[in-house]
């Protein structure tokens, strides 16, 4: 069964700096990962995917990265700002569950203004 | 921009009771799914439904849940005897297509459910 970790649990940065969240998984075997935000109480909003062909997208300020041989992913934040407080999660779809995606138990980032 | 819509926000049921939670998916869309996040822990996957069929289920969907698209726009989860470790927040989503890896799923905001 695929396994998704996500380090570390909780990040808090000052404002205007860049950081990188990480992503592991244990089966290379994937149609692709996503990148989510989650606010609180809210839903999840997503921000890149990555298939499994792919190494990075890129949208604004965010580039996610992904070695697939590896197991891991990386999601860089430029230029960090308050609004960017929320809880990031990642996921992977494996090829061989069809189309359910495995979650992380996410990243808890604060931005500090 | 189109987004998932979810009825009711938050849903307090006693134990025993049907609850069933309802959601909008993206008109175009074809696939749907029900995830669950019980408070601290991770979103795990429930349930996915194409052509007004189970396409795939977790071993959390057992007998007492059910979906159901009644209509061309609604998409919804019934728990039949709800338990307190059913207490979650429920998230729907859906996705254009399944094309080998290169849809997205787009999420709802969820539906909090409390057991009590």
């Amino acid at each position: 069964k695929q396994e998704v970790t996500q380090i570390p649990a909780a990040l808090s940065v000052p404002e205007g700096e860049n950081l990188v969240l990480n992503c592991s998984f244990t089966d290379s075997a994937i149609y692709n990962l996503q990148w989510f935000r989650q606010d609180p109480g809210k839903g999840l909003t997503s921000l890149l995917l990555i298939q499994s062909s792919q190494r990075e997208q890129t949208s604004g300020r965010l580039n996610a990265s992904l070695d697939k041989s590896s197991g891991r992913s990386t999601l860089y934040i430029a230029a960090s700002q308050p609004g960017d407080s929320a809880t990031y999660l990642c996921a992977v779809r494996p090829r061989n569950t069809g189309n359910q995606f495995y979650f992380g138990t996410g990243t808890s980032l604060t931005v500090i203004p | 921009e189109p987004e998932v819509t979810q009825t009711p926000s938050h849903q307090v049921t006693q134990m025993g009771q049907e609850v069933i939670l309802r959601c909008v998916p993206i008109s175009n869309h074809l696939y749907f799914y029900w995830y669950r996040q019980i408070l601290g822990q991770k979103v795990e996957f429930l349930v996915s439904f194409y052509n007004n069929e189970i396409s795939e289920k977790s071993e959390i969907f057992d007998d007492q849940f059910s979906v159901e698209r009644p209509d061309g726009s609604n998409f919804t989860l019934k728990i039949r005897s709800t338990k307190l470790e059913d207490s979650a927040m429920y998230f729907c989503a859906s996705s254009e297509i399944f094309l080998a890896g290169v849809d997205t799923q787009y999420f709802g905001p969820g539906t909090r459910l409390t057991v009590l």
